[in-house]
């Protein structure tokens, strides 16, 4: 029979294009954000991390935006590269530096 | 900077088998440290915090007697799966913290696959 589990959302994005991945979060007090990126058969890797004083932050080739109103967050890729393909995390701190994970996001850079 | 090293990186044993993983921070210390589950095509479900010196806090469900945990230096926390059963086969995964003011991220290891037959 069928299997039971979740399935992650994909997002197929030509090479070279703009990738935009989205999370809603949970706690309204939550005061700081982490998006991480997993290969397959690794740990997850920190890529850019938000305050939550802040509404945007920008690294090399990311930027991750932060809506408080409606608790979402976002992380942008520019000029998606093959090497972007994996499954993609926000995360955000509760109490006791405690990360509390999202559901993921599976992305798939097309050549 | 910041690496966390999880030995071994892939257990096969049989049922009833006590499992010990390591996950070690190689280049910072780390009073905290945090082992994480997470099955097929999930995300990863946070089991307990590990803290140096001192027992370890368990979130809700996760039985204590059957992983314990050990945090006995500032660069080392242990996973023993006790008496394992296949339903405790699964990817094992141990972050760390460095130390400091405000926000920090959490930098994980790159995991340790259980399959128990």
């Amino acid at each position: 029979g069928e299997s039971v589990g979740l399935h992650l959302p994909t997002l197929s994005v030509q090479e070279g294009d703009n990738s935009i991945i989205n999370c809603a979060y949970s706690n309204s007090a939550s005061d700081y954000f982490i998006w991480y990126k997993q290969e397959s058969g690794k740990g997850p890797q920190f890529i850019i991390d938000i305050r939550s004083n802040m509404d945007k932050r920008q690294g090399q080739r990311v930027t991750v935006l932060l809506n408080k109103t409606v608790k979402h967050l976002s992380l942008q890729i520019a000029a998606t590269q093959p090497g972007d393909s994996a499954v993609y995390f926000c995360a955000e701190n509760i109490s006791g530096n405690k990360l509390v994970f999202g559901a993921g996001t599976i992305l798939r850079v097309k050549s | 900077g910041a690496v966390v090293s999880q030995h071994p990186s892939w257990v096969i044993c049989k049922s009833g088998t006590s499992v010990k993983i390591e996950c070690r921070s190689l280049d910072f210390q780390a009073t905290t440290m945090f082992w994480y589950r997470q099955f097929p095509k999930q995300s990863l479900m946070l089991m307990a915090t590990s803290n140096e010196g001192s027992k370890a806090t368990y979130e809700q469900g996760v039985e204590k007697d059957k992983f314990l945990i050990n945090h006995a230096s500032l660069t080392l926390s242990t996973l023993t799966v006790t008496s394992a059963h296949p339903e405790d086969s699964s990817f094992y995964i141990c972050s760390a913290r460095v130390e400091g003011t405000g926000n920090q991220p959490q930098h994980f290891g790159d995991g340790t696959r259980l399959s128990i037959l």
